[in-house]
């Protein structure tokens, strides 16, 4: 199917523990993003990355890594989670603008126990 | 930095217009965006405008810009239950390539 998958669409985890999330594009899109969900603060950017092993620092990275090896797979690492982190993570690809924005994967509710 | 401001919750009634409002402070921003998100999804795009302009119009959506005041605005005509959704403005940030959104105002449509 075409667009973004996300994996896993929802996950238990304990404090500590480190958690990777994955995503999915088919687009061949270039930009990717992790964002993050929370209620009253919409959505906040965490990572991008603008090409295969180029990444850069979004508005809330600490606690979080990123990797992209191929154009099509973009990780998110909760390095050791903590209870702040429980939130829904959301994956996009920027399509061509002005017309596409963004493709959203279906997201991953994260609950840190 | 960028900040989009919403109001968080509105409610209508089955057949009236909605009207959902936005500010924005990035007087740069080249496009403003509504976006849609269902109960479960992703945000899925609506509509967008170019800075350039005052208003455009898709069937059932009318958006307005006011680029003086940066206040965005996304009028919903003829509103439907399926149209209960959160909706998300955001600007295009030029500098940092990515969308900068606002916290999303829950629609609720009464029947």
């Amino acid at each position: 199917d075409a667009g973004i998958t996300q994996s896993p669409r929802h996950k238990v985890t304990e404090t500590g523990t480190p958690v990777t999330l994955r995503c999915h594009q088919t687009e061949n899109h270039r930009y990717m993003y992790w964002y993050r969900q929370d209620p009253g603060h919409g959505l906040r950017l965490i990572h991008y990355s603008y090409g295969v092993k180029d990444t850069d620092k979004g508005e809330v990275s600490d606690g979080y890594s990123v990797s992209r090896s191929k154009t099509e797979d973009f990780l998110l690492t909760l390095e050791s989670a903590t209870s702040s982190q429980t939130s829904v993570y959301f994956c996009a690809s920027q399509g061509r603008l002005p017309s596409y924005g963004y493709t959203f994967g279906s997201g991953t509710r994260l609950t840190v126990v | 930095g960028e900040d989009v401001e919403q109001s968080l919750f509105l409610s209508v009634r089955e057949g009236d217009s909605s009207v959902i409002n936005c500010t924005y402070t990035d007087s740069s921003s080249t496009y403003l965006y509504w976006y849609k998100q269902e109960p479960g999804a992703g945000l899925q795009l609506l509509t967008y405008i170019f800075s350039n302009m005052d208003m455009k119009q898709d069937q059932r959506l009318t958006v307005l810009l006011n680029k003086k005041d940066k206040h965005l605005s996304l009028r919903i005509a003829d509103t439907q239950t399926g149209d209960s959704a959160i909706y998300f403005c955001a600007e295009w940030d030029n500098y940092g390539q990515n969308f900068v959104f606002g916290p999303g105002t829950r629609l609720s449509v009464l029947p």
